[in-house]
């Protein structure tokens, strides 16, 4: 069995400033991570997506996350929050070798202040 | 390459009524996905189909609700005598093929936004 934990249902940030949306997970074998951006009323994109190799994984829209095993997280960062930043963001896993079945954290709402 | 199709995108039902939500997969797409987002909440996997084949319906519930994925055509969710607790959106998702490794992507649609009256 496989389940996502994301802490903080709503983060704020100033434009410009760090952004940081945390993500843990539990998975019984090496997980694949994902991170899909949802804009309102929209459907998912993914931002980015770990599986193997580099633990340090780059997106698009300037985001990327770090896959730390002995953490079990998979932290999403950006450097600068944009106003378009502003959306909700959700962790999710699978587990290799199987199906793409995801399970998905419950969300982060990210507001950014200008 | 047109992407994940869903349609409608709004629907809404009375009680009792059924609801039929199609999903047309992108092109080359053989894998087939329905989740299930509450209102403030994440979305909540429900069935995974192939062509013609339910492959885990584990997260579906017992009654009301079907899927299916024929040969030619779109997939479909079916949902039943709808409750006002079926209002949710329903999100489709495809991948192709090699996505029986895991580590393919799957695309998803826009959604339907159901709202049960």
């Amino acid at each position: 069995a496989q389940s996502v934990t994301q802490l903080g249902s709503h983060v704020s940030v100033s434009e410009g400033a760090l952004v940081l949306l945390r993500c843990n997970y539990s998975s019984s074998v090496p997980p694949y991570l994902f991170w899909y951006v949802q804009y309102p009323n929209q459907g998912l994109q993914l931002l980015l997506k770990y599986t193997t190799g580099a633990t340090l994984v780059k997106g698009i829209n300037g985001f990327e996350a770090e896959f730390k095993k002995s953490e079990t997280s998979f932290h999403l960062t950006k450097p600068s929050a944009h106003m378009s930043d502003a959306a909700e963001y959700f962790c999710a896993v699978s587990e290799p070798g199987g199906y793409q079945k995801v399970t998905f954290g419950t969300g982060t709402k990210l507001q950014v202040i200008p | 390459n047109a992407g994940v199709m869903q349609n409608p995108r709004h629907l809404v039902r009375r009680r009792g009524q059924e609801a039929r939500l199609r999903c047309s997969p992108m092109k080359g797409h053989s894998h087939v996905y329905w989740y299930r987002q509450l209102p403030e909440e994440g979305l909540k996997f429900m069935v995974y189909l192939q062509k013609e084949n339910i492959i885990d319906e584990s997260g579906m519930p017992k009654e009301r609700f079907s899927a299916e994925f024929p040969k030619e055509g779109p997939s479909i969710l079916r949902i039943q005598q709808v409750v006002r607790g079926d209002s949710a959106a329903y999100f489709c998702a495809s991948s192709p093929p090699g996505a029986v490794q895991g580590n393919t992507e799957a695309f998803f649609g826009q959604g339907t936004r159901l709202t049960v009256v």
